[in-house]
């Protein structure tokens, strides 16, 4: 049974460029979120789908978006990248909304 | 709105032994829900536990246990005879009603670190 996948790992990018990460939830979950980790912080919530449309949103600019396919995978778009936004990207899955989150590994996006 | 706090930034203990993490929560809800997830280098938070603010019975999973207490809004973590894949990053996360939906916060973590 796999769990929840990301890719990719590491990325690099600069200032002003636009990144999609990937994102496949574990077998028989519908619901997936996303959160933004910076270094040496916990994980803050960016948005979840559910049902291929954006459920709830956290306190994030609209250069966050993000999409989820009829299969339940995700991606997390971020355009005009900023420095700060340099972290570990976590997608989570779960079954329904109070279940527990079950994450991925995460990617890790470096802005120069 | 909810608020976790997690004071220990980072603990330091030798093998064997006993080690508490604390968390305190708050929360205007009846209803909602703790966790406690463990981030170990690769990245991954495991899941730990979940608990609904209805059941306040302590829990013991080998040598993990959980003490929660509504009284002080608090739903601390304790590893007996503490080992060196213990090592990790402990995150405390609480989920109640507001924005809508119960989607987790997550306190900064305690970073624990066992010596051989």
């Amino acid at each position: 049974d796999a769990g929840v996948t990301q890719s990719p790992t590491h990325l690099i990018k600069t200032r002003g460029q636009q990144v999609t990460l990937r994102c496949s939830p574990k077998s028989g979950h519908d619901t997936v979120s996303w959160y933004q980790q910076a270094l040496g912080q916990g994980p803050q919530f960016i948005f979840q789908y559910y049902e291929e449309e954006e459920r709830q949103r956290g306190n994030f600019p609209d250069r966050f978006s993000g999409h989820q396919f009829p299969n339940y995978s995700s991606e997390l778009n971020v355009n005009a990248l900023l420095l700060g936004d340099s972290a570990l990207y976590l997608c989570a899955s779960s079954q329904g909304g109070t279940g527990e989150l079950f994450f991925g590994e995460g990617s890790r996006l470096t802005v120069l | 709105a909810q608020k976790v706090t997690q004071a220990q930034t980072e603990i330091s203990v030798v093998e064997k032994e006993d080690v508490t993490l604390d968390c305190v929560y708050e929360t205007r809800d009846t209803t909602y829900y703790l966790f406690w997830y463990k981030q170990p280098p690769s990245g991954e938070l495991v899941f730990l536990i979940r608990r609904n603010s209805f059941d306040e019975q302590n829990e013991i999973s080998g040598r993990y246990s959980w003490n929660f207490q509504k009284s002080t809004s608090s739903f601390n973590f304790t590893i007996t005879a503490s080992q060196v894949v213990d090592s990790a990053v402990y995150f405390c996360a609480l989920s109640d009603s507001s924005g809508g939906s119960y989607i987790p916060t997550f306190g900064r973590g305690t970073s624990l670190i066992v010596h051989p």
